[in-house]
C-alpha cells in the first residue's frame, strides 16, 4: 500500500518551454507532498512542500514562479517547470507523507532535460 | 545548505561481509529518522526508520543506531549482497513530519 505514481519518467523539452510533471497518491489521501531535485551524484534537495488546498511553501533560493506547484486535491500534486533552462535539467522526485508515523513515499522520479 | 559539487562516498565491501553506512545529521531538534535506499534513475526506496527516543532498531538483515549525543546515525546491513549495491541516505524529520533533510548519501558497491 502507500503507493505514489509519478509521470512521466522521463521527458525532453526544448528550452522555454513548459514541463508539467504529476504525482498521484493511489491508495491514500496524501495530505502534505514534497518535491526534490537530485542532481547527478547528489543527494536529494527539497523543493517545496504543498499541503492540499493551501499554496506551496518553497526552500531558500526556489524561485516559485518558475517551478509552479498545484496541489489541488488529496490525489493529487503538480509541479510545472516553467520557461525551462538547460540548467533545470535534473532528476525530480515528489514524496507524500502517508501519515504521522507512517513515513513517507517515493515517486519513482521524473529525468528532465532540456535542451 | 546544497552540497554542490560534491561526490558521493563510496562503501565497498565483499559480498557476504557486513556493512556500515554513517551520517551525520544537524537537526537536535529532528525527532525521526529514516534509511532510503536509491538504486540509479529510480527514487528513494524505504528500508528502516528510528524515533528519536530509542537508539537502536532492528529489521531484516538491517540495524539502524542513533546516537543523539554526537547526532550520529549508522545503518548496518548484515550478510551483503550484490542486490544491496545502490546509494543509501539518511532523512532526519522535523516540524512535526513538514520537513524532510537528506544526508549526502553513500554510495555502496558490493563485490562478488
Amino acid at each position: 500500500g502507500a503507493v505514489v505514481s509519478q509521470h512521466p519518467s522521463r521527458v525532453i523539452c526544448k528550452s522555454g518551454t513548459s514541463v508539467k510533471i504529476e504525482c498521484r497518491s493511489l491508495d491514500f489521501q496524501a495530505t502534505t507532498m514534497f518535491w526534490y531535485r537530485q542532481f547527478p551524484k547528489q543527494s536529494l534537495m527539497l523543493m517545496a512542500t504543498s499541503n492540499e488546498g493551501s499554496k506551496a511553501t518553497y526552500e531558500q533560493g526556489v524561485e516559485k514562479d518558475k517551478f509552479l506547484i498545484n496541489h489541488a486535491s488529496l490525489t493529487l500534486s503538480t509541479l510545472t517547470v516553467t520557461s525551462a533552462h538547460p540548467e533545470d535539467s535534473s532528476f525530480y522526485i515528489c514524496s507524500a507523507l502517508v501519515g504521522q508515523g507512517r513515513g513517507y513515499t517515493f515517486g519513482s522520479g521524473t529525468r528532465l532535460t532540456v535542451v | 545548505g546544497e552540497s554542490v559539487g560534491l561526490h558521493l562516498p563510496t562503501l565497498s565491501v565483499q559480498e557476504g561481509d557486513n556493512s556500515i553506512i554513517n551520517c551525520a545529521y544537524s537537526n537536535s531538534a529532528s525527532d525521526y529518522f529514516i534509511w532510503y535506499k536509491q538504486e540509479s534513475g529510480k527514487g528513494p526506496q524505504f528500508i528502516i526508520d528510528i524515533r528519536s527516543n530509542m537508539d537502536k532498531r532492528q529489521g531484516q538483515r538491517v540495524t539502524v543506531l542513533l546516537n543523539k549525543t554526537v547526532k550520529h546515525l549508522s545503518l548496518q546491513i548484515a550478510a551483503t549482497q550484490p542486490g544491496d549495491s545502490a546509494v543509501y541516505f539518511c532523512a532526519e524529520v522535523s516540524g512535526g513530519y513538514q520537513k524532510v533533510t537528506f544526508g549526502t548519501g553513500t554510495k555502496l558497491q558490493v563485490i562478488p
